[in-house]
Parts: structure tokens; sequence; C-alpha cells
């Protein structure tokens, strides 16, 4: 089945600017969690979405946010951008369900890479 | 909150050579998974660990889930050029809801393993 897809998978943007970054899960798949990945602080959890309702939420600033649609796509906002905020955004997907056949497996994508100057 | 600090951040080692990388908290998690990444790739999921004092072999990789489930750690046997790359660590905090994915993941052991 396909994978999790990203796009898009490089840009670049100023201080100040904003940005949307897009993530289609796995067919079926109902849950989209977001990390950001730095050297610094590695991977760390933004949010999660399942069933077009934010479900989970990490210690991120305002700026960052995002949603999901009815087909399971998702997308992730950061507005007034940062230096700081550099880093490779990762899209995760698992079916979000508990018990059965889920295995807690993330099935992640090839990333967003995002350079702010 | 909760932490998980894995080491050593860097390993560099022969083909050849065994290898083991530890994954520490002070914080209990309900279950813990270790991912292998590689450049310009997501993580990619290697094995859950479920029960304190489990352990999980994947042909030459031995995974062990501390009795008070607090740390792992990742045995590597023979290391082979494949097994380059960046290996994490993410445990589930408990309470979690149900099926709902809000990992902890360690820094990463970044691995080189040389022909």
């Amino acid at each position: 089945k396909a994978g999790v897809t990203q796009t898009p998978r490089y840009l670049i943007k100023t201080r100040g600017q904003q940005v949307t970054l897009s993530c289609s899960p796995i067919s079926g798949h109902r849950s989209v969690s977001w990390y950001q990945q730095t050297p610094g602080q590695g991977l760390q959890f933004l949010f999660e979405y399942f069933s077009e309702t934010q479900r989970n939420k990490g210690n991120f600033p305002g700026r960052f946010s995002g949603r999901q649609f009815s087909n399971s796509r998702s997308e992730m906002n950061v507005s007034t951008l940062e230096l700081g905020d550099s880093a490779l955004y990762l899209c995760a997907s698992s079916s979000g369900l508990a018990g059965g056949t889920n295995t807690g497996e993330l099935f992640f994508g090839e990333g967003s890479r995002l350079t702010v100057l | 909150t909760q932490l998980l600090e894995q080491s050593p951040q860097f390993l560099s080692i022969q083909e050849g050579e065994n290898l083991t990388v530890y994954c520490n908290s002070s914080s209990v998690f309900s279950s813990l998974q270790w991912y292998r990444q590689e450049p310009g790739e997501g993580p990619v999921l290697l094995v859950t660990v479920v029960t304190g004092g489990e352990v999980k072999k994947l042909k030459r990789l031995t995974f062990q889930f501390g009795d008070a489930r607090k740390d792992s750690s990742l045995h590597i046997t023979a290391a082979q050029t494949g097994d380059t790359g960046l290996y994490l660590c993410a445990g589930a905090p408990p309470g979690s809801i149900q099926g709902a994915q809000k990992l902890v993941f360690g820094q990463g052991t970044r691995l080189t393993i040389n022909p």
C-alpha cells in the first residue's frame, strides 16, 4: 500500500512568513501525528489528529497549528516563522484505534525540511 | 516532562563487532519502541516492547525492556555496514489515550559500521 506522503519536501522561508505543510496518511489510517526533528532537540511531538479532531498536543507555542480533513489528510501551519523553526517536520500515520490489530506502530513520511532565513 | 536519554550519541565500530545502545529514563512508559532512520527518510519501526523484562530478537538485533519499564537496550551482534543509521527509542507515556500516538523520543544514537 502507498506510504505516507508529505509535501513539499524542501522549502525556504524568511523570518515572519508563514508556512503550510501537507501530509497524506496511509489509506485507512485515521490518526496523523506531527513531529519536529532538529539536531539539538531530536524528535519532538507537535500534535495528533484523529477523525478531524486534535486528540493530543505537545508543548509548542500557538504559532504551530494543524488540522485534519474528512479524508484524513492533514496540514500543519507555522505562522510568524523564527530562525529556530528550521527543522525537519515529520508526519506519521497510524490506525489510531485502540486494541485489535493496532500495534502502536507509527508510519513516517520522508519529512518536509524547512529552512528559515 | 518525561525524557528518554540515549547513549552513546555516536558510535563508530568495525564490521563484525558487537554493540549495545541504551535508552534510559526516570519515568515509566507503558511501551517502548525502537526505530531506525536513514538519511533523507523518516524513521522505520524495528520493534515494540510492552512487558517489563521482555526480550525480543530480530535477526542479529536483541531488544530488552527493563523490569521497571523505565529503560531499554538494543544489542547488535556481528554488526554489518547495512546497520548504519540513526537509532531512536520512543516511549508511550502511561495513561495515554488508547490508540493515540504521543511518543517521547530519545535523542538518537548515530551508528556507523565501517567495512
